[in-house]
């Protein structure tokens, strides 16, 4: 268990809905990322939040936003859902922002879009 | 270019041998992390060995250790004693130091280990 929660494991919606994944980090981690893992595209970083603010954006489309809350958790909201947003969405945390501190992922929430 | 390669393909291995999983990474930066995780079909992403870029030893956590070659800019993954329950995804992944705060895990494609029993 990496300490990482996200919820839920599995969303069934349709498209042009809008969804809201949820992620808490590990205790003192400060650090929280969202990926996005497609069988075509591979582990796509999505953004990241350090401590409530905004450090860094990846391939995020402008219909996807996030935010990290004072309690360090963070949602990741998706809106007009199209097709291929379907994959699986991971969290993750570090209890540091350098090099050398690692990720520890969640299990991920699986989106299926209809 | 790509940051991370991971060019083999599917790989198998028999139980209780030792399987190497290649992985080369390309950085202009002095300083940088490299990591590898485990993906098995349940889905999550498995967190299983670090080494930084400044690190003189191979790093070693249990049946997994690190061939880092950092002259040739490669990080095999050596999972030692193959149990059936390392039939996976592995994904080699890597930090760079100089972007500071940014500093994101960018992943490989990742490799397929199948153990035969």
């Amino acid at each position: 268990d990496s300490g990482v929660t996200q919820t839920p494991k599995h969303l069934i919606t349709a498209t042009g809905q809008r969804v809201t994944l949820r992620c808490s980090p590990r205790s003192g981690d400060l650090s929280v990322y969202w990926y996005q893992q497609s069988l075509d595209q591979g582990l796509q970083f999505l953004i990241q939040y350090y401590n409530g603010e905004e450090r860094a954006k990846g391939n995020i489309l402008e219909r996807f936003s996030a935010q990290q809350f004072p309690d360090l958790h963070s949602e990741l909201n998706l809106s007009s859902l199209e097709l291929g947003d379907s994959a699986l969405y991971f969290c993750a945390s570090s209890v540091g922002i350098t090099y050398n501190s690692p990720l520890h992922f969640g299990n991920g929430t699986r989106l299926t879009v209809t | 270019a790509q940051k991370i390669t991971q060019t083999q393909p599917g790989m198998f291995v028999q139980e209780k041998e030792a399987v190497t999983l290649d992985c080369t990474y390309d950085t202009s930066d002095p300083s940088y992390g490299l990591f590898w995780y485990k993906q098995p079909s349940s889905g999550e992403m498995i967190f299983l060995i670090y080494q930084g870029s400044y690190d003189q030893q191979n790093a070693t956590e249990g049946r997994y250790s690190l061939n880092f070659q950092k002259a040739r800019k490669s990080a095999n993954l050596v999972i030692s004693a193959s149990q059936l329950g390392d039939s996976a995804m592995y994904f080699c992944a890597m930090r760079e130091g100089t972007t500071g705060a940014n500093s994101k895990l960018t992943f490989g494609k990742g490799i397929t280990l199948s153990v035969r029993p």
